[in-house]
């Protein structure tokens, strides 16, 4: 079974740009989160999207938005790009929306770079 | 907010040395605790969760144990090989319902042979 896949791999944009950023979760599973994570530091929560209502979401700006699809795919927006925003953007999956036991499956991120 | 801390930052052990590092997480409210391998270039992998006080937990050469009244998780690497090179990743969940975890900054395992 394929894992989690996200794409682009690699991206870069200049200061102002949107984004989008795309994560296919494993098949069956109805849960998808994001997460930013920067040099030196542990992935940061953003989003969380579950059979495609939002569950949860982190201390991030406006800029930032999601969604999710009825196959359950997911997407992550990011407007009015910074040079902060330059990071790895990292998508994981799981079967249920809210189980703090429960594995979730990350995916090989997107590089995000800001110009 | 949650507070997960993880030590050292950063390990350098030669091929066949043991080593350990630690996960310090808020002992109040807990619920569970999550450890990630993440190599370079690859999806971090899930190793273990942990519920349960005194828990111990095995994956080949790798174990982890959980002491939730105190606040902290060992995880231990026995006969270190240059494959185990990686960045270790505890996490807890928030308790307020959803799937977020609180990441720690991870411990950078270097084997070198």
């Amino acid at each position: 079974d394929a894992g989690v896949t996200q794409s682009p791999t690699h991206l870069i944009k200049t200061r102002g740009q949107q984004v989008t950023l795309r994560c296919s979760p494993i098949s069956g599973h109805k849960s998808v989160s994001w997460y930013q994570q920067v040099l030196g530091q542990g992935p940061q929560f953003i989003f969380q999207y579950y059979e495609k209502e939002e569950r949860g979401r982190g201390n991030f700006p406006d800029r930032f938005s999601a969604r999710q699809f009825p196959n359950y795919s997911s997407e992550l927006n990011v407007n009015a790009l910074l040079l902060g925003d330059s990071a790895l953007y990292l998508c994981a999956s799981s079967l249920q929306g809210s189980s703090l036991a429960t594995e979730q499956y990350f995916g090989p991120g997107t590089r995000l770079t800001v110009t | 907010i949650l507070n997960v801390e993880q030590s050292p930052q950063s390990l350098h052990v030669q091929e066949g040395d043991s080593t350990n590092f630690t996960c310090s997480f808020p002992s109040s409210n807990f619920y569970a605790l999550h450890w990630y391998r993440w190599e370079t270039a690859k999806s971090p992998e899930a190793l273990f969760v942990m519920t349960l006080n005194g828990d111990e937990k095995k994956k080949g050469r790798i174990s982890a144990t959980l002491n939730t009244k105190e606040g902290y998780s060992y995880l231990y690497i026995k006969g270190s090989q240059p494959e185990d090179s990686a960045t270790y990743l505890c996490a807890s969940p928030d308790t307020g319902g959803g799937n977020k975890l609180t990441f720690g900054t991870g411990t950078q395992l270097k084997v070198e042979l």
